[in-house]
C-alpha cells in the first residue's frame, strides 16, 4: 500500500533552475495538495486540485506552478527557483466525501536553492 | 484573516508525565480540526473533530473540541519517548474544497 509517492526526495538547485516535484497516489482520491513547510511557519497552502482537470491557488502560489496530469499524478514546478523557495514540500491526497481521515501525505521533498 | 495558533511552541517532559497541547483558531465558516503527528516525515493523522464536547480518544491520546471558546486540547497521558514529535493542529473551512489551514506545531521532546 503505497498511499501517496514524492519524488525526488531531496534536491539542490541553483537559483534561476527549474524543477518539477511529482507526486501520484493509490488511494483514488480526488483532491491533492501541495504545501511547504518551513521553520515557523508551519503548513502553507501552495496550489490543489479538488478533482481531476481542476486547479487554484492557495495561500502561496507565486514562483510555482502545478497540472493536474490525472486523477493519480499531480505535479508541482519550480520555473526559475529562488532561494526564498528553500523549504520541504508536501505532497496530500483526500476524499472530499469521505471526511473522516483528512489528508495522506507523501513523505516530503526536501528542497535546497543555492 | 484565518488564523490557527498552538501553544506552547516547544515542551520539554520526562516519561510518565501527562502533556496538554493547545490548538487556537479563528476560521470563518468552521467545518473541522484535525490533529497530526510529525516525527521525522510526513504528518501522520490523528483525530478529526468537528462537534463540541465530545472526546476523541486513541490509547494514551485524547482530544476534545470546543466551538463556543473556538480551541482544541490534545492530551498525551503517561508519556513515551516515542511520543516525541511536532504535533500539528488543523482547521478547514466549508466550501474550500477541503483545504486545511496548518497551525506552526508544538514541539514536543519526552526524555527518559
Amino acid at each position: 500500500n503505497a498511499g501517496v509517492t514524492q519524488t525526488p526526495k531531496f534536491q539542490v538547485l541553483k537559483t534561476g533552475q527549474s524543477m518539477t516535484l511529482q507526486c501520484a497516489q493509490d488511494m483514488n482520491h480526488n483532491s491533492m495538495y501541495w504545501y511547504r513547510q518551513d521553520p515557523g511557519m508551519g503548513l502553507r497552502l501552495i496550489y490543489y486540485s479538488a478533482s481531476e482537470g481542476t486547479t487554484d491557488k492557495g495561500e502561496v502560489p507565486n514562483g510555482y506552478n502545478v497540472s493536474r496530469l490525472n486523477k493519480r499524478e499531480f505535479s508541482l514546478r519550480l520555473e526559475s527557483a529562488a532561494p526564498s523557495q528553500t523549504s520541504v514540500y508536501f505532497c496530500a491526497s483526500s476524499e472530499v466525501r469521505y471526511l473522516l481521515y483528512g489528508y495522506t501525505f507523501g513523505s516530503g521533498t526536501r528542497l535546497t536553492v543555492v | 484573516e484565518d488564523k490557527v495558533v498552538q501553544s506552547p511552541l516547544s515542551l520539554v517532559v520526562h516519561e510518565g508525565d501527562t502533556v496538554t497541547l493547545n490548538c487556537s483558531y479563528e476560521v470563518t465558516n468552521f467545518r473541522s480540526l484535525l490533529w497530526y503527528k510529525q516525527e521525522k516525515k510526513a504528518p501522520t493523522f490523528l483525530f478529526m473533530l468537528t462537534s463540541s464536547g465530545i472526546e476523541k480518544k486513541s490509547g494514551r491520546l485524547s482530544s476534545i473540541l470546543d466551538k463556543k471558546e473556538l480551541f482544541s486540547i490534545l492530551n498525551i497521558t503517561a508519556t513515551q519517548t516515542g511520543d516525541s514529535a511536532i504535533y500539528l493542529c488543523a482547521v478547514s473551512r466549508l466550501g474550500t474544497g477541503n483545504q486545511f489551514y496548518f497551525g506552526t506545531g508544538t514541539s514536543l521532546t519526552v526524555i527518559p
